[in-house]
């Protein structure tokens, strides 16, 4: 099975901040990852799939990259409604489509 | 606009079972994969499986092979995720999720997401 590990597990930033997440598979899998966002009490978002390509909708501050085993979730300058957990996914054809541990982004 | 409604919230002792289920709207119900997706308190997404309605194949997470059973009713459009052997661990919003893309493309990716549904187990 693929294996999704996400760093950091938390992160604390200010509006305006530029963040980056990272996600690592554990073996390659192209470009076959996914993005979303999860509020509290809320269902998840996919916010970028197949590793950098944006969801209908979601803001263009929101990017991702990487290939292979090593990927990024990059928000530039941080608004307030992006506080959130983010999570990695593993969307190669082949399940089990694991999710990473997440990464809590707050309030610095 | 795509929809997709859950049951309510079910409270189950320990040992017994809970079917939830998972009304899609708003776009051709057999065209595209349908994902379980849980989430324990305070923890993370986790995949249970999924299911193609089309033809009711199945894929499930090794952790829950011989407790889930996933299934189809093709005549009222709803999709159902039965867990059975249920323990306090398995306490959790389980939320079902329709994919980005038609099942042919097998590029899993969950576009639009249930409300959630709260199972809480406890005797």
């Amino acid at each position: 099975d693929i294996q999704m590990t996400q760093s950091p597990s938390s992160l604390s930033a200010s509006v305006g901040d530029r963040v980056t997440i990272t996600c690592r598979a554990s073996q390659s899998i192209r470009t076959y990852v996914n993005w979303y966002q999860q509020k509290p009490g809320k269902a998840p978002k996919l916010l970028i799939y197949s590793a950098y390509s944006l969801q209908s909708g979601v803001p263009s501050r929101f990017s991702g990259s990487g290939s292979g085993t090593e990927f990024a979730l990059t928000i530039d300058s941080l608004e307030p409604e992006d506080f959130a957990t983010y999570y990695c996914q593993q969307g190669t054809g082949t399940p089990p489509w694991s999710f990473g541990q997440g990464t809590k982004v707050d309030i610095k | 606009q795509v929809q997709m409604v859950q049951s309510g919230s079910d409270v189950r002792k320990p040992g017994a079972s809970v079917k939830v289920s998972c009304k899609p709207s708003g776009y051709p119900f057999s065209a595209y994969n349908i994902h379980w997706v849980r989430q324990a308190p305070g923890q993370g997404l986790e995949w249970m499986g999924s299911i193609n309605p089309d033809n009711s194949d199945t894929k499930y997470a090794q952790k829950f092979l011989g407790r889930v059973t996933m299934t189809v009713d093709t005549s009222i459009s709803t999709i159902y995720m039965e867990l059975s052997g249920l323990t306090s661990d398995d306490s959790a919003v389980y939320y079902c999720a329709r994919d980005r893309v038609h099942s042919n493309y097998n590029l899993p990716g969950c576009a639009y997401w249930g409300q959630g549904t709260l199972v809480t187990v406890s005797s």
